[in-house]
């Protein structure tokens, strides 16, 4: 029961530097987030997927894209890295759209130099 | 003004006593409640769920909500060092598209044994 995958664990990439986080989740949730939580400023919303094949932004989506690849997998692009974007991400998935009992994932630890 | 306040603490507290701790909110239609704990370096994990006003017991673990005071609490019995974690308050409201879960800063418990 492995919840909501994500990969990779941690990643440090060059300014300017493309990259791609992975999730997946196995609890055929309808609902799926990127979340990034930086000291002091709590969970931030990035992009949500409420259903697949839609997909929207979220408080902060500037620097990023998102894919709803499937039920299981929606996948974040950071095409071009800034020092700005060094946080950790967390994915989350949700039965609904409201995000109530929202699960998440262990988190990628991203830092950008 | 945030949507949901907490606070930061740290709260310290010595075991076996009980933990208390406390979101407030401005949004009226709020009206799922959670609670999720996270140990450092994890992800948020859901603790307690509420719906509506009301208490919740699971445990060691009480959830209350006070709507007409906008203010929802969380009570930990016998707290023991393993409840050493940050806790994070979250909500959110159905509404005609999708409601997003707003969630409070997190306040940091410390249970010295």
């Amino acid at each position: 029961n492995a919840g909501v995958t994500q990969t990779p664990k941690f990643q440090v990439l060059k300014t300017g530097q493309s990259m791609t986080l992975q999730c997946a989740q196995d609890m055929n949730h309808n609902s799926m987030y990127w979340y990034r939580q930086d000291p002091g400023m709590g969970l931030r919303l990035i992009y949500y997927s409420a259903s697949e094949g839609t997909t929207d932004k979220g408080e902060v989506p500037n620097g990023y894209n998102v894919s709803r690849l499937n039920k299981r997998e929606f996948s974040l692009r950071l095409e071009s890295a800034a020092p700005s974007q060094t946080s950790v991400y967390f994915c989350a998935s949700s039965l609904t759209g409201t995000g109530e009992q929202a699960f998440f994932g262990q988190g990628t630890r991203l830092t950008v130099v | 003004q945030k949507e949901v306040e907490q606070d930061p603490g740290p709260l310290s507290v010595p075991e076996g006593a009980i933990v208390s701790l406390n979101c407030t909110y401005s949004n009226s239609a709020f009206q799922y409640f959670m609670w999720y704990r996270q140990y450092s370096r994890k992800g948020p994990e859901l603790l307690m769920y509420t719906y509506s006003s009301g208490n919740k017991e699971d445990g060691r673990f009480t959830a209350q909500v006070d709507k007409s005071s906008k203010y929802i609490s969380l009570f930990i019995r016998d707290s023991q060092p393993s409840d050493s974690a940050t806790y994070l308050c979250a909500m959110s409201a159905r509404t005609d598209s999708w409601g997003k879960l707003q969630f409070g800063a997190g306040t940091q418990v410390v249970v010295t044994p």
